[in-house]
């Protein structure tokens, strides 16, 4: 079964920590991960790919086939980091179908 | 470019009613998608389009339907709303060359 799974529902963080937004995925291919954003009032919006293996408002995310991770990582939250984060997952075929996870509220406290 | 837009913003309907969501899309794009998104359930995919006149179902098509005449539009309808369907609707669109979708405002809809 193709299945995106975000365990943590609220992730609340001070100022400066750093953040990990977890992400694990079921999936028997080679899917294309994603990491999507909402801020309050705001569209959702992609954030990273992890085909570009690129850095976007100081995030990261590493794919790890072996545990089927695909966690978002910044090493200092800021407070307009704060936003709904939704892990995504493309299946192999020419559709861009798009499965989510459950998604993750992150705060970040003053 | 306005990117995607949803009309209505917001809905309230009794059940039993029907009703159409309009997506509508400036940016040429071949693919477009009709989501759900409730509390803890994350963006759940109703249905969604490969291109004009074609459409599939996705993961939860049930009670609704839809309709791609036109390239740049997506109608998704309700033809007999439940409870069950309150919820926030997204549309989004996306193309086969970059595989990234783009989302519209959504619309909040109510069903009593």
């Amino acid at each position: 079964a193709q299945r995106v799974t975000q365990p943590e529902k609220l992730l609340s963080v001070f100022k400066g920590a750093p953040v990990e937004l977890k992400c694990n995925y079921s999936y028997s291919g080679s899917p294309e991960l994603f990491w999507y954003v909402q801020y309050s009032r705001q569209r959702l919006q992609l954030l990273l790919r992890h085909i570009s293996r690129e850095s976007i408002k100081g995030f990261t995310a590493d794919l790890n086939k072996g545990e089927t991770s695909f966690h978002l990582k910044k090493p200092f939250a800021q407070e307009e980091d704060s936003a709904m984060y939704y892990c995504a997952l493309s299946p192999s075929g020419n559709t861009g179908k798009l499965i989510f996870g459950q998604g993750t509220t992150l705060q970040v406290k003053p | 470019n306005a990117g995607v837009t949803q009309t209505p913003k917001f809905r309230v309907l009794k059940t039993g009613q029907s009703m159409t969501l309009l997506c509508a899309q400036d940016m040429n794009h071949e693919y477009m998608y009709w989501y759900r998104q409730d509390p803890g359930m994350g963006l759940r995919l109703i249905h969604y389009s490969v291109g004009e006149g074609t459409t599939a179902k996705g993961e939860v098509p049930d009670g609704y339907n839809v309709s791609r005449l036109k390239k740049q539009n997506f109608l998704l309808g309700l033809e007999s709303a439940a409870p069950s369907q309150t919820s926030v609707y997204f549309c989004a669109s996306g193309t086969a060359a970059y595989n990234e979708q783009f989302f519209g405002p959504g619309t909040r809809l109510t069903v009593l």
